[in-house]
Order: C-alpha cells, then sequence, then structure tokens
C-alpha cells in the first residue's frame, strides 16, 4: 500500500491564480481530511469528509473548496490564490471502524507558496 | 471540547539521557489521545495513542506515554535519547468527527 499520497511536492502560484492540490489513499477509508501547518505552528483543519458526497468545514476553510466524488481521492481547491495561503498542507486518512484504531494516517505535504 | 496543553516548546536534551515531553488535558471525560511526530521537511508519523485500552502505552522508537487520570496528564518518555529523535512533537485530542486539535508542539532538540 502506498498509503496516503500528495501531489504536487512543491508549488509557487500567483496571487489569483487557482490549482488543486491532489490527495489520494489506497487504504479503502471513508474519513479524509485536510490540514495546513503554518511556519511555527501546529496543524489547522481546512475541511474534512466522512465519505464520498460527504464534506464539511473545519476551522479555517475560507479560500478553499473540495470534492469527494470517490472514495479515494479527496482534492482541495483554492479559488484566487492570496500570499496568507502560502502554507504546507497535508491530507490526512482514518480507518472507518474505530474498533480498528482511530489514529489519522498522513501525506508527505504539499509546501505552497503564493507570491 | 477537548484540549492539550504542551507545556514546553523546547525541549534540549544530550544524547544518551531520558526525554520528557509534558501534555496535560482537558477533558470531563477519557479522552483519545495521540502523540504524532514530525521530522524536519516531514509529514506526521504516530508514535503511539491512548485509547482508554491501557494506561501505559508503548509506541515506535522506544517511547512510551502513561495516562495519569488524577494529574490529566498523557507526558511522553523515552529512557535514551538519539539524535534521529530531534523533531517537534505533537499531543493531540481526538474531537467531533474523528477530528484532531493540534497545539504548537514541543521542539525536541538533541545535542551530542
Amino acid at each position: 500500500n502506498a498509503g496516503v499520497t500528495q501531489t504536487p511536492k512543491f508549488r509557487i502560484l500567483k496571487i489569483g491564480q487557482s490549482m488543486t492540490l491532489q490527495c489520494t489513499q489506497d487504504m479503502n477509508h471513508n474519513y479524509m481530511y485536510w490540514y495546513r501547518q503554518d511556519p511555527g505552528m501546529g496543524l489547522k483543519l481546512i475541511y474534512y469528509s466522512v465519505g464520498a458526497g460527504i464534506t464539511d468545514k473545519g476551522e479555517v476553510p475560507n479560500g478553499y473548496n473540495v470534492s469527494r466524488s470517490t472514495t479515494e481521492d479527496f482534492p482541495l481547491r483554492l479559488e484566487l490564490a492570496a500570499p496568507s495561503q502560502t502554507s504546507v498542507y497535508f491530507c490526512a486518512s482514518r480507518r472507518t471502524r474505530t474498533a480498528f484504531g482511530n489514529e489519522q494516517f498522513f501525506g508527505p505535504g504539499t509546501r505552497l507558496t503564493v507570491l | 471540547a477537548q484540549s492539550v496543553t504542551q507545556l514546553d516548546s523546547h525541549v534540549s536534551v544530550s544524547e544518551g539521557t531520558p526525554v520528557l515531553l509534558r501534555c496535560n488535558y482537558s477533558s470531563s471525560y477519557s479522552p483519545s489521545l495521540f502523540w504524532y511526530v514530525q521530522h524536519p521537511n516531514k509529514g506526521l508519523q504516530l508514535l503511539l495513542k491512548y485509547t482508554s485500552a491501557a494506561t501505559l502505552v508503548k509506541g515506535i522508537n522506544g517511547f512510551e506515554a502513561e495516562f495519569k487520570k488524577s494529574e490529566t496528564s498523557f507526558h511522553l518518555t523515552k529512557p535514551s535519547a538519539h539524535m534521529g529523535d530531534a523533531a517537534e512533537y505533537f499531543c493531540v485530542p481526538l474531537s467531533g468527527y474523528s477530528t484532531l486539535t493540534f497545539g504548537k508542539g514541543t521542539m525536541l532538540l538533541v545535542s551530542p
């Protein structure tokens, strides 16, 4: 299993550009999450999904959109990039049934710079 | 809502000496708690988790943590630090729809 994969690893955007951060997991997890991590800080939850077709806002959703058409994929969309969105973005997933453990598995991250 | 306090922003130890990273939680009931580690420019890796099955939890790489309800603590320890342990460590409670609430973490510095 590859686990949670994210693409791209790095990206530089100009203000006002848009892009999609890709996240895929091959563990058949229903729950998936997007976090951002600013320098020297912990992670903040942007959006999460409890299954295909179901998404909900986290702590810092403004400026982002998500969709969940399949169990495996949970892309994060930035429509009008702003310097405040310069951050490292992490995708995570967890098992569906709590009985098998409720920890989250993280991807390697996407480092985004908006200039 | 559950929350945690990591009492030290930085901890410095020498290689071969014990490690203690402190975490206190606030909850009216027994929480689910995790310790994650993040090495520089890397993603997060689960070290160990507490889910009420046992109060002493052993994790990877020689780390362990003890859940003490009387002290509302879940401190992370390791008998002997290695250079490769230098990283940032997060004590994280489980909330809501299995969402995790991260604080700022504790940076562990290991000197030769």
